[in-house]
């Protein structure tokens, strides 16, 4: 089925270990990004892409590497886990910025850094 | 700075209940509005979005929105609801390449 899929779905981190979020759409669409949801806090933005080799930061970009070689492909660094990034990770997409599609949104990655 | 703000955190309401969740927005320039909801355990999906046009936007499950330009405001509003649409519920404003969301209500709905 076409939509956003995210893995892994549920990780633990030592504090210090680097690791890798994957995201990968296949409905051709150009913009990506990833958001962290927090209990009261909503969803926050951590860094997007408007089209493959552009890349942004969002609002909570710290701790955080993101590239985008491929349309269909936004991975999520983390070089050196933090508690404080103990969070739950969504990937969403749509075909353009501003165009009136809404967004698409994988299933999530439960990360916790202990 | 764009924001959007829910004030209502929870909401508790009876089956067959009408209800409104409050959504305020403040940005600089055009803005494009959602609403999504996210059932327990589950990835946001798409209710109902605003781009322009008629201000009274309809959704899917008998939600709608209507945009008031002149307050700011997005309610989201259904007539009657039903256990089923206990879950969260999220505003979020589109401006230039950035979505932000507000921070959530949560809807129980009482059988």
């Amino acid at each position: 089925n076409a939509g956003v899929t995210q893995t892994p779905k549920f990780q633990v981190l030592k504090t210090g270990q680097s690791m890798t979020l994957q995201c990968a759409q296949d409905m051709n669409h150009e913009y990506m990004s990833w958001y962290r949801q927090d209990p009261g806090m909503g969803l926050r933005l951590i860094h997007y892409s408007v089209g493959a080799g552009i890349t942004d930061q969002g609002e909570v970009p710290n701790g955080y590497n993101v590239s985008r070689s491929t349309t269909e492909d936004f991975p999520l660094r983390l070089l050196s886990a933090a508690p404080s990034q103990t969070s739950v990770y969504f990937c969403a997409s749509t075909l353009l910025s501003g165009a009136p599609y809404g967004y698409t949104f994988g299933s999530g990655t439960r990360l916790t850094v202990v | 700075a764009q924001s959007v703000s829910q004030h209502n955190h929870h909401v508790i309401l009876s089956e067959a209940a009408s209800l409104e969740l409050g959504c305020n927005y403040s940005y600089g320039g055009t803005v494009n509005l959602f609403w999504y909801v996210q059932y327990p355990g589950q990835h946001l999906q798409l209710l109902l979005k605003y781009f322009s046009g008629d201000p009274l936007v309809k959704g899917i499950k008998g939600f709608e929105a209507e945009f008031i330009k002149s307050k700011f405001s997005f309610n989201l509003r259904k007539p009657s609801v039903q256990w089923s649409d206990t879950a969260e519920y999220f505003c979020a404003g589109e401006g230039y390449q950035k979505v932000t969301f507000g921070t959530g209500t949560k809807l129980q709905v009482i059988p």
